[in-house]
């Protein structure tokens, strides 16, 4: 059974500073996620990591992915106050489709 | 609009009536997926549709959820005899083809249900 485990479930950080969020799978998979979720809103796609040592970078946001550890890596560069929000990774299978997520990290941006 | 949409945003009901959730994928997509968000279970997959086979329902909770999609395009998932364990955001997905490799899932806003 595929699980998925992020940590810290919960991460207050001051603006400036520099955190990272981790994601661990269980199982082999072929393809892993990390999404942002607003209060009250839905989930927006950051990004789709696919291969080993796979790197995306979207502004202060940075996502890596290692295979082997079964690990991925959500990377925050000097955190803003817009930053606040539920980051989620998930993982699937290439035609399973289904979409396996972990508990969500609650992320704080304090000024 | 260009994404996913859902109606209604928000359903209260009573215990043991049923609902309806719909679901209007981005045009196009063929690939359709429901989850499931509450505070006790995270995020959970429910229901997959691809094109014209036959949906992948191993993440329906019980016999008393079913969904359809019609004509390819809207779905539709109907909890029946609910109960208060169902509360929670029911949310959409779309893919373009559920086979591509680089596919992302787009989700729509959910819709909050309330069983009292």
């Amino acid at each position: 059974e595929l699980k998925v485990e992020q940590n810290p479930l919960f991460l207050s950080m001051q603006e400036g500073k520099n955190y990272t969020i981790y994601c661990n799978y269980s199982t082999t998979s072929d393809r892993l996620y990390w999404y942002r979720q607003d209060p009250g809103k839905s989930l927006e796609s950051l990004f789709v990591l696919l291969s080993n040592g796979a790197v995306k970078q979207e502004g202060r946001l940075m996502a890596s992915l290692d295979t082997k550890a079964r690990l991925s890596t959500l990377h925050i560069t000097a955190a803003v106050h817009d930053l606040s929000a539920t980051y989620f990774c998930a993982v699937d299978r290439l035609y399973g489709n289904k979409l396996v997520f972990g508990a969500g990290t609650i992320l704080r941006v304090k000024s | 609009g260009a994404g996913v949409s859902q109606s209604p945003s928000n359903k209260v009901t009573e215990k043991g009536k049923d609902v309806e959730l719909r679901c209007d994928p981005i045009s196009g997509h063929t690939a359709l997926y429901w989850y499931r968000q509450s505070l006790g279970q995270g995020l959970e997959f429910l229901i997959y549709f691809q094109g014209n086979s036959a949906p992948d329902k191993s993440g329906l909770p019980s016999d008393r959820f079913s969904a359809e999609r019609t004509g390819g395009s809207v779905s539709t998932l109907t909890i029946q005899r609910t109960q208060q364990e169902d509360s929670a955001v029911y949310l959409c997905a779309s893919s373009p083809s559920g086979t591509e490799y680089q596919e992302t899932q787009y989700f729509g806003p959910g819709t909050r249900l309330l069983v009292l």
